[in-house]
């Protein structure tokens, strides 16, 4: 099993461009998980999928972020314009489904934007 | 959301065994109890979870109080490996539970 796989692993922009991050989770999870790590407010829930659907976007900061699931295999999250406050360590995790089911987190993009 | 109270850091000697505590005197019935751990830079790992009886597995012992106010993450024999940020998160036990983390227990192993 390949795990959660995230790409890029780090991204470096300029304020004001767009930013796409991947996201494939591992094969049969039904929920998948996107959050976002700084120093100053740890780890946020930012949406969370579950058989492809949104079901919590509570967490999306501003409508410059948008999520979307187009199938079970792959998410993405994107932020457009980008700001150099949206510099993060931005995590996909994905689980079976139920609230029993353990996360499984892929590495991270590192995204910093100047 | 029900929130859970850890310490900040706690250290441990290697070997040793460590005992992390929670405290969630607002949990509710259906909240199931996790535990998830960081260790530096990588992405958060699951470590165990249990609603009302203790649980044991290859990596830890969780201990839940008999009110479930509060648990007790144990591991037995604490390695180098061992130091990260421990979180406990509630977790809602309906149908699309959230998993919210907290701060976390920085936990460093002194060898």
């Amino acid at each position: 099993d390949a795990g959660v796989i995230q790409s890029p692993r780090h991204e470096v922009t300029e304020m004001g461009q767009e930013v796409t991050l991947r996201c494939k989770p591992i094969s049969g999870h039904n929920s998948l998980f996107w959050y976002r790590q700084t120093m100053m407010r740890g780890l946020e829930l930012l949406i969370y999928f579950n058989n492809n659907v949104p079901i919590d976007d509570s967490g999306m900061p501003e409508d410059r972020f948008s999520a979307k699931m187009p199938n079970a295999s792959f998410s993405t999250l994107k932020i457009q314009p980008s700001e150099p406050r949206d510099s993060a360590v931005y995590f996909c995790a994905s689980s079976k489904g139920s609230t029993n089911e353990k996360l499984f987190f892929g590495s991270g993009t590192q995204l910093s934007v100047l | 959301d029900a929130k859970t109270t850890q310490p900040n850091s706690m250290e441990s000697n290697e070997e040793e065994p460590v005992h992390l505590p929670c405290n969630h005197s607002t949990i509710s019935g259906t909240d199931y109890i996790h535990w998830y751990r960081q260790l530096p830079s990588q992405g958060p790992e699951y470590v165990i979870h249990g609603l009302t009886s203790n649980v044991n597995n290859r990596m830890a012992s969780l201990a839940i109080a008999e009110d479930r106010k509060s648990s007790t993450l144990i591991l037995h024999r604490a390695t180098l490996r061992d130091a990260a940020v421990y979180y406990c998160i509630l977790r809602y036990g309906g149908s699309q539970g959230n998993l919210i983390f907290g701060k976390g227990t920085k936990l460093s192993v002194k060898p």
